[in-house]
């Protein structure tokens, strides 16, 4: 069993829609990331939390650190939202080396 | 720029040839990192350095793989006898000083070994 799980693997849903990704872990982490990752490869930090809620715009990253779970919601989606969407843990430790899920694959249709 | 940079950005390369990238970090970040990531999987760390001192390495790098980080500025990933099974994503990322649960990702060397 991988230490970061994310669901679903494959998301397709109309522009409009309301989206949520989810991501559960089972190691003590200092901090949960939430990051997108366009074809080409480059990722961007959307954020890091280590307890409640943040939110950017449409974005909004929730965390639970007694259930170990994380929640990645897009409102309004929006074609240009299609990208993989990777949850990534900081596993405690003096290295701060991530743990990653294996990423959400979201396409968004017109 | 000045934004994590690596070089190149892809190549191709024959099984058993050698291959070196180099990753280029933010100024000032104390801490670089290697990972690797292959189709459809998300990126598995393979190794760090805090300054030039390489404080850890993933079984996953075999000693095929050897990381370097002169004078903790940039740093070289070389892979010696290439194998088909090395064709994957090469991320870097840097880490500053003040917020060391932060990483700020490369866009990544895509090699792909024939």
């Amino acid at each position: 069993k991988n230490e970061v799980e994310q669901s679903p693997q494959n998301l397709t849903a109309q522009e409009g829609e309301f989206i949520t990704i989810n991501c559960s872990y089972s190691v003590g982490i200092s901090a949960l990331h939430w990051l997108q990752q366009h074809p080409g490869g480059g990722i961007v930090s959307l954020f890091m939390l280590s307890s409640g809620k943040k939110k950017h715009g449409r974005l909004i990253a929730t965390i639970n650190i007694q259930e170990k779970h994380s929640s990645l919601h897009i409102t309004a989606s929006h074609p240009r939202d299609s990208a993989v969407y990777i949850c990534a843990v900081n596993s405690g430790g003096s290295n701060y080396k991530l743990t990653f899920g294996k990423g959400t694959l979201l396409t968004v249709n017109p | 720029d000045t934004g994590v940079s690596q070089n190149p950005r892809h190549k191709i390369t024959k099984r058993g040839q050698n291959v070196t990238f180099r990753c280029d970090p933010i100024s000032e970040h104390n801490r670089l990192y290697w990972y690797r990531q292959t189709l459809g999987q998300g990126p598995e760390f393979l190794t760090y350095f805090q300054n030039e001192a390489q404080l850890e390495k993933s079984r996953l790098l075999s000693d095929r793989f050897s990381a370097e980080r002169p004078k903790g500025s940039f740093s070289t990933l070389e892979i010696q006898r290439t194998e088909q099974g090395d064709s994957a994503m090469y991320l870097c990322a840097s880490s500053p000083r003040q917020i060391q649960e932060t990483q700020y990702f490369g866009p990544g060397t895509r090699l792909l070994v024939l």
